[in-house]
């Protein structure tokens, strides 16, 4: 079956220091969607992608989809405390149910002040 | 309205009891989504409803028994559970079919099964 791989698994990162999370699938997607779940809450949804080579930005985030359609990445920009909490990604695999949204492991990202 | 409103937020109960979890959206979104989420590990799927109707069943055990009386509605009755069921209960939904606006998740019942 399907899986969605992300690196690494933990990040701790100096506030002002960027950040970077990396999600492979074993199969192609259909699309990729991220989203941030804080500690003791609920994903919240940050974005999705589409098109093969897709980027897009949200102020000091920025997330590209793989070529293949297999990978995607999220960067952020000088962190802040804010921005602690896990990101995940997920996505449906190509051709199949759009409601098979498989989520990546996370990657949960510290920041000290 | 845009959120997912989950009751109870805590529930914890015996393994011979029977409850429900109860789930409710009034944005107007025809999927809807029962995940589990043990501590450090990512939402599991178990269920999908699209347009009222089950459309993807991750091999739940039987003692997880969804229902979804109407578009806005989603329960989950619970039965016969097992330790390992403990778990944060997360709801979620979605438009069907439509790019872009991804899974609207409630803030989830954590479940304690002793």
């Amino acid at each position: 079956g399907q899986q969605v791989m992300q690196i690494p698994q933990y990040q701790h990162v100096q506030e002002g220091e960027d950040f970077t999370t990396y999600c492979n699938s074993s199969t192609t997607l259909s699309n990729i969607q991220w989203y941030k779940q804080r500690p003791g809450g609920h994903p919240v949804f940050l974005i999705q992608l589409v098109k093969s080579g897709e980027v897009k930005k949200q102020k000091r985030l920025t997330f590209q989809f793989g070529e293949a359609k297999k990978n995607s990445s999220l960067h952020i920009t000088a962190t802040q405390t804010t921005d602690v909490g896990t990101y995940f990604c997920a996505g449906p695999p190509y051709g199949g149910s759009q409601g098979n949204l498989i989520f990546g492991k996370g990657t949960k990202l510290s920041v000290k002040p | 309205d845009t959120e997912v409103t989950q009751t109870p937020k805590h529930l914890v109960m015996g393994m011979t009891n029977k409850k429900s979890l109860k789930c409710e959206q009034h944005m107007g979104h025809r999927a809807m989504y029962w995940y589990k989420q043990k501590a450090k590990k990512p939402p599991e799927l178990m269920f999908v409803y699209s347009y009222e109707k089950l459309s993807i069943n991750e091999s739940v055990p039987s003692r997880f028994s969804p229902e979804c009386p109407n578009s806005s509605l989603l329960n989950l009755h619970l039965h016969a559970l097992q330790p390992e069921d403990s778990a944060l209960y997360l709801c979620a939904s979605s438009q069907w079919g439509k790019l872009g606006e991804g899974y609207t998740f409630g803030s989830g019942t954590r479940l304690t099964v002793v």
